[in-house]
């Protein structure tokens, strides 16, 4: 079993949709990051969350600790949005448990 | 951007072969870690370092090597190259604090024929 799962595992939606991408988590956290891959490219942070709310842009990430869950919302969603979004949870002793990534294209 | 440089980038080579790909940075991170990224397995520990000389596995190690013996390089060898370690593989680093991130570098695409 992972420690990390995502859904949906591939996601398409029409320009200006509105995205979700969920994660849950099965251990013990100290944050939760969201990264994004965009195809052959490298990796890149886009939020690290202990708690609540973020916002950057058109990208907002939740995080519930108690249910041990968290989204990623992308508003009014561009084809420059397309890429693979990782939820990564980080423990003490500087471990990462990754999920599979959600790969999403937004058509135009 | 984190100072996160691999080399290679790409590089195809013959089975049985040694291949040694290089992470080098330049945030004097303390913790460097080697993953290989595979279609429907996400990422996957290799071997992580915590430390000059200080290496451990990771769930993946088999048929992987490592070695640290400056803070800014890590070394990851494929001692006899086979087809199952064709993959993408991925450097990070992180520092030691209570909500720590991890830093990519760009990737190397490896491809054993």
């Amino acid at each position: 079993k992972n420690e990390v799962e995502q859904s949906p595992q591939n996601l398409t939606a029409q320009e200006g949709e509105f995205i979700t991408i969920n994660c849950s988590y099965s251990v013990g956290i100290s944050a939760l990051h969201w990264l994004q891959q965009h195809p052959g490219g490298g990796i890149v942070s886009l939020f690290m969350l202990s708690s609540g709310k973020k916002k950057h842009g058109r990208l907002i990430a939740t995080i519930n600790i108690q249910e041990k869950h968290s989204s990623l919302h992308i508003t009014a969603s561009h084809p420059r949005d397309s890429a693979v979004y990782i939820c990564a949870v980080s423990r003490t002793g500087n471990q990462f448990y990754f999920g599979t990534g959600t790969s999403l294209t937004v058509i135009p | 951007d984190a100072g996160i440089t691999q080399s290679p980038r790409h590089k195809v080579t013959e089975t049985g072969t040694p291949v040694t790909l290089r992470c080098h940075q330049t945030e004097n991170h303390r913790y460097m870690y080697w993953y290989r990224q595979d279609p429907g397995h996400g990422l996957r520990l290799i071997h992580y370092s915590y430390g000059v000389k200080d290496t451990d596995k990771g769930e993946v190690s088999d048929g992987y090597s490592v070695s640290r013996s400056k803070t800014e390089d890590f070394l990851l060898t494929l001692e006899s190259a086979t087809s199952s370690q064709t993959s993408v593989y991925f450097c990070a680093i992180s520092e030691l604090r209570r909500y720590t991130e991890a830093f990519f570098g760009q990737g190397t695409r490896l491809t054993v024929v």
